[in-house]
């Protein structure tokens, strides 16, 4: 069965400072990984996916992730934070085939003026 | 072009209770999904529908039913509240047998006293 861990409930960072929000996956065969954004009252929308290729995936917002088989990770990452990317963050991953996502617990990133 | 709507947005119900939640997509795509988001748990899959005509169980559908009603429509019905079913639900849909993104509602935010 295909799981997703994203170690940090929060994430903390400053305003102009790079950000970091980590994501680890378990899964058969090749993964497919996604990065999805919720803001305050609303669905989630979509950032960015990894399905083959570059390892590093450039996404909205000037958010990337770069995919690492080996430590089965799949961070996100932007290198300079904005007050407004404040947000809850979600990772997934589904396996090839028909089945469907599977999110993480998600992270809450607080960008700080 | 609205995308995934969803009805109602709030919703209170007694224990015991029954109530259809509704969703309804103008993208044409062939997949829908009912999800519930609670606090630490991220988003658990209820049921999805890969195709029109075709319903899955998630990861929770204990205390749900659902039904596809055309390729537009995908509604979630409690028979019976309970209040362990407090939560967010959000419907999403997309193309399963691709990896492309999903698109979520909004949510309806229930509370079952």
């Amino acid at each position: 069965a295909q799981s997703v861990a994203q170690p940090e409930d929060q994430v903390n960072v400053a305003e102009g400072n790079p950000l970091t929000v980590k994501c680890t996956y378990s899964v058969s065969g090749n993964p497919y990984l996604f990065w999805y954004v919720q803001y305050p009252n609303r669905g989630l929308q979509f950032l960015l996916k990894y399905i083959t290729g570059d390892n590093l995936v450039k996404g909205s917002y000037g958010f990337e992730a770069e995919f690492n088989k080996s430590q089965t990770s799949f961070h996100l990452k932007k290198p300079s934070a904005l007050v407004s990317d404040s947000a809850l963050y979600f990772c997934a991953v589904r396996a090839s085939g028909n089945t469907p996502l599977v999110f993480g617990k998600g992270t809450r990133l607080s960008v700080i003026a | 072009n609205a995308g995934v709507t969803q009805t109602p947005k709030f919703q209170v119900l007694k224990t015991g209770q029954s109530m259809t939640l509704q969703c309804a997509q103008d993208m044409n795509h062939n997949s829908m999904y009912w999800y519930r988001q609670d606090p630490g748990m991220g988003l658990r899959l209820i049921y999805y529908s890969a195709s029109e005509g075709t319903t899955d169980k998630g990861e929770v559908p204990n205390g749900y039913n659902v039904s596809r009603l055309n390729k537009r429509e995908f509604s979630l019905r409690l028979e019976s509240a309970a209040p362990s079913q407090t939560s967010v639900y959000f419907c999403a849909s997309g193309h399963h047998s691709t990896n492309e993104k999903l698109f979520f509602g909004s949510g309806t935010q229930l509370s079952v006293l």
